[in-house]
């Protein structure tokens, strides 16, 4: 079983709508906690980090379960630039700077 | 401000050829790493540093091998490049140690092995 599971996708969605997607991770001692957007296999680039209570970045909404183990996003008032893979990265407690990630979730915002 | 560099950004070569991928980042960034992704993978860590003339195995070190010996660069080389090395290749570099700290990634190096 991977460490990071993710939906590959993609998911259509219509500009100006609301989509929402999950990451589940399979080792409870994971601490740390992001979203990276990748654009067409050019370099990752973090999206956010997500914090236990939850926050928010303007459009983009992370949230976390540590009791169900996942993480989610979600995208509101989705825009044409969103049109991305967004990776699900955890971070061991016990691994400083080693980093998981999951394959990705595609996103596709249509006109 | 060039941030993360890699060079080449492409590269095709033979099976058995021995290929260095160069990463260079100009913020002295104490740690930095060698991610491949593969489609239907997420990245996969071969070989991380923390500092110069400090480095460990990843996830998937086999056939490859890096030197630090300045913390500016983080080479990674494939002794004698097989066809299962094809992939894109990213380098990234943190500042510190600390697990919330932000990884920065290069441009990537696409590799083909024929």
């Amino acid at each position: 079983r991977k460490e990071v599971e993710q939906d590959p996708g993609p998911f259509n969605v219509p500009e100006g709508a609301t989509v929402a997607f999950n990451c589940t991770y399979s080792n409870s001692a994971s601490q740390s906690f992001f979203w990276y957007r990748q654009d067409c296999r050019k370099e990752p680039k973090l999206l956010m980090s997500v914090y236990s209570s939850g926050n928010e970045d303007g459009r983009f909404t992370a949230q976390l379960n540590r009791a169900s183990q996942y993480i989610s996003l979600l995208i509101r008032d989705s825009k044409l630039s969103d049109s991305a893979t967004y990776l699900c990265v955890v971070n061991r407690a016990d691994s400083w700077g080693k980093l998981q990630f999951g394959a990705g979730t595609q996103v596709v915002v249509t006109p | 401000d060039a941030g993360i560099t890699q060079s080449p950004r492409y590269k095709i070569t033979e099976t058995g050829r021995q290929v260095t991928l160069m990463c260079h980042q100009t913020w002295s960034h104490s740690y930095m790493f060698w991610y491949r992704q593969d489609l239907g993978h997420g990245l996969r860590l071969i070989y991380y540093s923390a500092a110069a003339d400090i480095t460990d195995k990843g996830e998937v070190p086999d056939g490859y091998v890096v030197s630090r010996s300045k913390t500016e660069n983080f080479p990674l080389t494939l002794e004698s490049a097989t066809r299962s090395q094809t992939s894109v290749y990213f380098c990234a570099s943190k500042v510190g140690g600390q697990s919330t700290d932000t990884q920065y990634f290069g441009p990537g190096t696409r590799l083909t092995v024929l």
